[in-house]
């Protein structure tokens, strides 16, 4: 079945250590999205790659970075993970909308539980 | 600016019985789509349904069914007969049509808590 998968489930990292979350999918989808998710909040955009233009939201933190070195693949990159950090990690993708003013469904994976110690 | 309200922050029911989630939205845009999800424990986001602003029909999926009412801009979801894996936190988002890639609002959530 086409799918987004995430890896790993869950990740312990130490204050300060970087630490690096994955994103595949099999869906050929050309956007991939990268979500934070806290205790009881609703999911918050990070950014997203449309194909290979990455498009940051004015509010994320310089300590986050992403990396999609191809279509399948993206990567979430916390460089000094802070304790505010600690969250779950959503990746999705969807189609391109190829022009028109069309909205396609954003699909989830499974996400990461990041743990910072 | 776009806003989605989820007045319910939770729900409890008893297995059964019929249960309706709110979900209100605020937009400028004359097309624009809406969207639940369901997030069990597991943490992942399971679209169920997603609705254009130029289709008012009212859907139903076994026994899940969705209300949209663009005269109050609302778009409610009614759950039938609730089953204790009915259990999770259910989102209701919305998008603005756009050509590439699509930016979710979303509400804050209600928790669904359905016991045996």
């Amino acid at each position: 079945d086409a799918m987004v998968i995430q890896n790993p489930r869950y990740q312990v990292t130490q204050f300060g250590k970087p630490v690096t979350l994955s994103c595949s999918q099999t869906l050929n989808h050309n956007v991939m999205y990268w979500y934070q998710q806290k205790s009881s909040q609703a999911p918050k955009l990070l950014f997203h790659y449309y194909d290979k233009d990455f498009n940051n939201e004015a509010d994320t933190p310089d300590n986050f970075q992403s990396r999609r070195p191809n279509t399948s693949f993206c990567f979430l990159d916390i460089r000094s993970p802070g304790l505010g950090d600690a969250a779950m990690y959503l990746c999705a993708t969807s189609r391109d909308s190829e022009g028109a003013p069309y909205t396609d469904t954003q699909y989830f994976g499974p996400g990461t539980r990041l743990t910072v110690l | 600016a776009q806003k989605v309200t989820q007045a319910q922050t939770e729900i409890s029911v008893v297995e059964k019985e019929d249960v309706t989630l709110d979900c209100v939205y605020e937009t400028r845009d004359t097309t624009y789509y809406l969207f639940w999800y369901k997030q069990p424990p597991s943490g992942e986001l399971v679209f169920l349904i997603r609705r254009n602003s130029f289709d008012e029909q009212n859907e139903i999926s076994g026994r899940y069914s969705w209300n949209f009412q663009k005269s109050t801009s609302s778009f409610n979801f009614t759950i039938t007969a609730s089953q204790v894996v009915d259990s999770a936190v259910y989102f209701c988002a919305l998008s603005e049509a756009r050509s590439g890639y699509s930016t979710l609002t979303f509400g804050k959530g209600t928790m669904l808590l359905v016991s045996p």
